[in-house]
Parts: C-alpha cells; sequence; structure tokens
C-alpha cells in the first residue's frame, strides 16, 4: 500500500500569498496518478488536480499542481478567501487508492 | 448537472448490517466507473469501494474486504453498498463519488450518509 504523507499539517497564510502544499508518497506513483482534493467544513471533497498537473473543469488557475519523483505539490499562487480549507491527496496508481491526512490551510 | 445523494445511514449495532443507496443523475451513468469513500468524524478521506461501468470488476480496502459488497443497476442510475457484520471503526460518513474519465479520482461527489455502529 503506498502511504501519503503530506506537510505541513497546518499552514496558516494570510490572502494574497502563495500558498504550497506537499504530499510526498511512500513508493513511485504510477503515472504520477495523484489527485487534490479540497475539502470545506461540512461539504464534500471537491477535485482540483488530477494527474499531478491537470486542472479539474471550473478550477481557477491560481490552482497548480507539479510532480517531482515521489514528491507532490499543490500551490495556490494568490490565496483568496475562499481558499482556506482542507487539502488531501490521493493515489490512484495502484490499489488500494489512498489518500494523505490532509493540510489545513487557515486564516493568518 | 452531475448529483450524486446518498441515503440508507444510520445507527446500527456491531455485528450489524446496513445497505447504503447512491442515486446517480446528470451523466451516462453505465460509461462511469464508481466509489465509495468514507470518512470518520474529524479524520481523513479513506477508500472503501470501487465498481466499474458494467459491474464486471470490483475493488476493495482491505478494512472491508469480505464484509461489505458493492454493487450497481444500470438501468436505475444507482449505486449499492451492502455492509454486513459492522465495526464501530466503520462509524463515518460514507460518500458515494463518480469515478473520473482518465483514472480512479474522483470528480464528483455526493453529500454523503452517516453510518455510526454503536451498542
Amino acid at each position: 500500500e503506498i502511504v501519503l504523507t503530506q506537510s505541513p499539517g497546518t499552514l496558516s497564510l494570510s490572502p494574497g500569498e502563495r500558498a504550497t502544499l506537499s504530499c510526498r508518497a511512500s513508493q513511485s506513483v504510477s503515472s504520477n496518478f495523484l489527485a487534490w482534493y479540497q475539502q470545506k467544513p461540512g461539504q464534500a471533497p471537491r477535485l482540483l488536480i488530477y494527474g499531478a498537473s491537470s486542472r479539474a473543469t471550473g478550477i481557477p488557475d491560481r490552482f497548480s499542481g507539479s510532480a517531482s519523483g515521489t514528491d507532490f505539490t499543490l500551490t495556490i499562487s494568490r490565496l483568496e478567501p475562499e481558499d482556506f480549507a482542507v487539502y488531501s491527496c490521493q493515489q490512484y496508481g495502484s490499489l488500494p487508492y489512498t489518500f494523505g491526512q490532509g493540510t489545513k490551510l487557515e486564516i493568518k | 448537472e452531475v448529483q450524486m445523494l446518498e441515503s440508507g445511514g444510520g445507527l446500527v449495532q456491531p455485528g450489524g448490517s446496513l445497505r447504503l443507496s447512491c442515486a446517480a443523475s446528470g451523466f451516462t451513468f453505465s460509461t462511469y466507473a464508481m466509489t465509495w469513500v468514507r470518512q470518520a468524524p474529524g479524520k481523513g478521506l479513506q477508500w472503501v469501494s470501487a465498481i466499474s461501468g458494467s459491474g464486471g470488476t470490483t475493488f476493495y480496502a482491505d478494512s472491508v474486504k469480505g464484509r461489505f459488497t458493492i454493487s450497481r443497476d444500470n438501468s436505475k442510475n444507482m449505486v449499492y453498498l451492502q455492509m454486513n457484520s459492522l465495526r464501530a471503526d466503520d462509524t463515518a460518513l460514507y460518500y458515494c463519488a463518480k469515478v473520473g474519465r482518465y483514472g480512479y479520482y474522483f470528480d464528483f461527489w455526493g453529500q454523503g450518509t452517516l453510518v455510526t455502529v454503536s451498542s
């Protein structure tokens, strides 16, 4: 099973700042099959990125994803007030599909 | 508009059974795999099970294998999760989600149905 470790656990930033969230896989993720989700309190997760770097339909271009080996990064270029939420990564390169534990992005 | 609506959650005693349902709409249902993902209170997301578009292939997390069964009815645009031998650690909000076009990422989610296993 591929274990995904997200860091930091909590990230405190201000609107307008740049956010960099990390997701490290315990082994290679086939074809960089990694997705990122945003979840706000009381809401279902929302797909942001799939295939490590492809934005889902309707996702603003301030969200971007990248990959380097077993390290994956979600970058939010300029934080908007609505971006403060929990972000989770998920690998779908091999079974069982697994999620990271999440990074909470909070307003500083 | 793509929508998923889960139902069937509730309070059940340890060892009991429950059947979750998910009504999907807004897309060509039989073309897409579907999945169940759960989230224990205050915890992260955990993938539970998935089923191919035809229903011929199913996948399970080790923690539910042999206890849970996923199925679908393409004539009704429905997905089901039969949960047997429930345990306290199965307590969670269960989400139904549509699998993406290019792989097993999950592009549309329902709002979830809560399953509580307690005596």
